[in-house]
């Protein structure tokens, strides 16, 4: 669903840079979730989130990785401290406050970290 | 912990073939099923979805999947596809946590 806004689409970042990934979810929704697509590799599922409070994430990596989803404005996803393995696709999903359990994506940002 | 397993990594068929990609998942209780596809330099979008009621579920684009509790699968079907389905088809699997378990995705090539 094109409803998903994510940007960047591309990001380069350099060695111990940060990076700020940003995704505005469908008009309404209030649960957003993020992924992770590693090269050659399905979907990994990193973080749940409603507004102002994380629900799960458990996917998260431990350290340099946070999440937030404010009252007003877009979630985001933080890396601190990127490191080459951390180039990949972060893709954005959001579902309704009714029930609704069908996630609708954004187009992704690719992350490239030289 | 659950699972997702697509065998296929890259099918390829010549057009109007038919076409069946098979998603497999380990989980004992109750499971939403997914496909999605993702198109060259496109994003996620939703094929077809099962929550209840009939097993066989129809999609877009003449896409059905069938949902076979018995065997935890949810095999994709089109009896003829097109070149235009060229793409990748992820299967996934949410349970109870309302996140989604993805297979690794299988890339499909269509000749024309």
């Amino acid at each position: 669903n094109a409803g998903v806004m994510q940007n960047p689409r591309h990001l380069v970042r350099r060695r111990g840079q940060e990076a700020r990934l940003r995704c505005s979810p469908v008009k309404g929704h209030s649960h957003v979730y993020w992924y992770r697509q590693l090269p050659e590799e399905g979907l990994k599922f990193m973080v749940y989130l409603q507004k102002e409070n994380i629900i799960d994430e458990s996917g998260m990596p431990k350290e340099r990785f946070s999440a937030e989803f404010p009252k007003e404005g877009p979630s985001i996803l933080r890396i601190q401290q990127v490191v080459r393995g951390d180039s990949a696709a972060y893709f954005c999903a959001s579902s309704g406050t009714s029930g609704e359990e069908t996630q609708y994506f954004g187009p992704g940002t690719r992350l490239l970290v030289l | 912990a659950q699972s997702v397993s697509q065998h296929n990594h890259h099918v390829i068929l010549s057009e109007a073939a038919s076409l069946e990609l098979g998603c497999n998942y380990s989980y004992g209780g109750t499971v939403n099923l997914f496909w999605y596809v993702q198109y060259p330099g496109q994003h996620l979008q939703l094929l077809l979805k099962y929550f209840s009621g009939d097993p066989l579920v129809k999609g877009i684009k003449g896409f059905e999947a069938e949902f076979i509790k018995s065997k935890f699968s949810f095999n994709l079907r089109k009896p003829s596809v097109q070149w235009s389905d060229t793409a990748e088809y992820f299967c996934a699997v949410m349970t109870g946590a309302n996140n989604l378990f993805f297979g690794t995705g299988t890339r499909l090539t269509v000749i024309p």
